[in-house]
């Protein structure tokens, strides 16, 4: 298994691009979430999907948008990039089975907006 | 929306001694996890405990729902351990909304 994985590793855009990040899981888990991270600070929830066709918003969701097509894939866009937007982020996935929960992150995306 | 404080925000220790941290929710929980992020930004999950006591290796975590908050134990550290480590938690009314506490930042030193 591969995991969940996630591209690009590293973006650069300008004020006012739109982009769109990648994120895939190939463990068949129904939750899937994007978050991002500052410097110093927690993750914070941006979307959320707790299967295909099924999203919802997070504590940030502001800017972005996301969709939900099948079980694998859980891509993140950017509408109109503002620095604001400069991050890092993680998409996670993850199953709950028996009262139990395990999240599994990808490697993240570091995005640099000028 | 409930809130999640860690403590302490920083922690430096010399290899094999024993620490402590801490992480404070404002309201019921449903789920609360522990997670480390090693100094390369990976995210590895530790635990799943919303309530009671669990034990993996040298880690160890205890949930005290009814007060509100949970510990996690690290015995004989290593440098290794060094890095975040964030509790997150899932409030009774926010179905799948993991929310993050800041992270305790922690420095093993050989």
């Amino acid at each position: 298994n591969a995991g969940v994985t996630q591209t690009p590793k590293f973006q650069v855009l300008k004020t006012g691009q739109s982009m769109t990040l990648q994120c895939a899981q190939d463990m068949n888990h129904e939750y899937m979430s994007w978050y991002r991270q500052d410097p110093g600070m927690g993750l914070r929830l941006i979307h959320y999907s707790v299967g295909a066709g099924i999203t919802d918003q997070g504590e940030v969701p502001n800017g972005y948008n996301v969709s939900r097509s099948t079980t694998e894939d859980f891509p993140l866009r950017l509408l109109s990039a503002a620095p604001s937007q400069t991050s890092v982020y993680f998409c996670a996935s993850s199953y709950r089975s028996g009262g139990q929960e395990t999240q599994y992150f990808g490697p993240g995306t570091r995005l640099l907006v000028l | 929306g409930i809130q999640v404080e860690q403590s302490p925000p920083d922690l430096i220790l010399q290899e094999g001694a024993n620490s402590t941290l801490r992480c404070n929710f404002s309201d019921s929980v449903n789920n609360l996890q522990w997670f480390h992020q090693n100094p390369w930004g990976q995210l590895i999950n530790l635990f799943y405990i919303p309530s009671g006591t669990k034990q993996n290796g040298r880690l160890s975590a205890t949930t005290v729902a009814t007060e509100r908050y949970s510990l996690l134990y690290i015995s004989s550290s290593q440098t290794t351990d060094s890095g975040v480590y964030f509790c997150a938690v899932e409030g009774m009314d926010s179905s799948y909304k993991l929310i993050f506490g800041s992270g305790t930042r922690l420095l093993v030193r050989p």
